[in-house]
């Protein structure tokens, strides 16, 4: 019953190419949301998104960017990969913004 | 700028003895104060979310309470299975995004 699946799970790519992870929710839910995880740093936004092409910046969002033309897809692209982009990718999803987000079961994207 | 803090960073437990997680919180405003589980290579699961200070909430052996500047996880005569990170979230009033604390590492050995 995932309701929410990122793809691809794992990716690994080189410094300089454009990178993009997919996001899918079956759930029709009007928030979606891009973290990353990275040890000492815990989960930070980088993107959101508040309805069909509506989209906002979160506290990590250089070097990032978004789209969202459904409501059940939320494409994270990173511009020109870095290193310090290597990290795990988690999407969420939310009924509103008040209510509690459902993760994803993340993608670990290594830069090399 | 918000802030969560969480302690501690690990705890080890014997099956069956109880003890209580901590997340302290700054914001200018409380919305919602959110606790997730997280299992390795997994993402985080929605567990409780709290809005007013004085809220419980309860589910099996988990139990979480919330004041005005800290929340406590309460995991009463834990098993082995309740091993995980347990992270710690808050939204403030006038933002839409949760900001994380960086989690409690529970291990409950059998």
């Amino acid at each position: 019953d995932a309701g929410i699946t990122q793809s691809p799970r794992h990716k690994v790519t080189e410094t300089g190419t454009p990178v993009t992870l997919r996001c899918h929710q079956t759930e029709n839910h009007r928030y979606m949301y891009w973290y990353r995880q990275d040890p000492g740093h815990g989960l930070r936004l980088i993107h959101y998104s508040y309805g069909v092409k509506d989209t906002d910046k979160g506290e990590v969002s250089d070097g990032y960017s978004v789209s969202r033309s459904k409501t059940e897809d939320f494409l994270l692209t990173l511009e020109s990969a870095t290193s310090s982009q290597t990290s795990v990718y988690f999407c969420a999803m939310g009924r509103e913004v008040s209510t509690e987000a459902f993760f994803g079961q993340g993608t670990r994207l290594t830069v090399v | 700028e918000d802030q969560v803090t969480q302690s501690p960073e690990a705890l080890r437990l014997q099956e069956g003895e109880s003890s209580s997680l901590n997340c302290s919180y700054t914001v200018s405003g409380l919305r919602g104060l959110f606790w997730y589980r997280q299992d390795p290579g997994k993402g985080p699961e929605f567990l409780f979310t709290l809005y007013s200070a004085g809220e419980e909430k309860e589910k099996e052996r988990l139990k979480a309470t919330l004041t005005k500047k800290e929340s406590f996880l309460h995991i009463t005569a834990p098993k082995p299975e309740d091993s995980a990170t347990y992270l710690c979230a808050v939204q403030e009033t006038s933002g839409s995004r949760l900001t994380f604390g960086e989690g409690t590492q529970l291990t409950v050995n059998p």
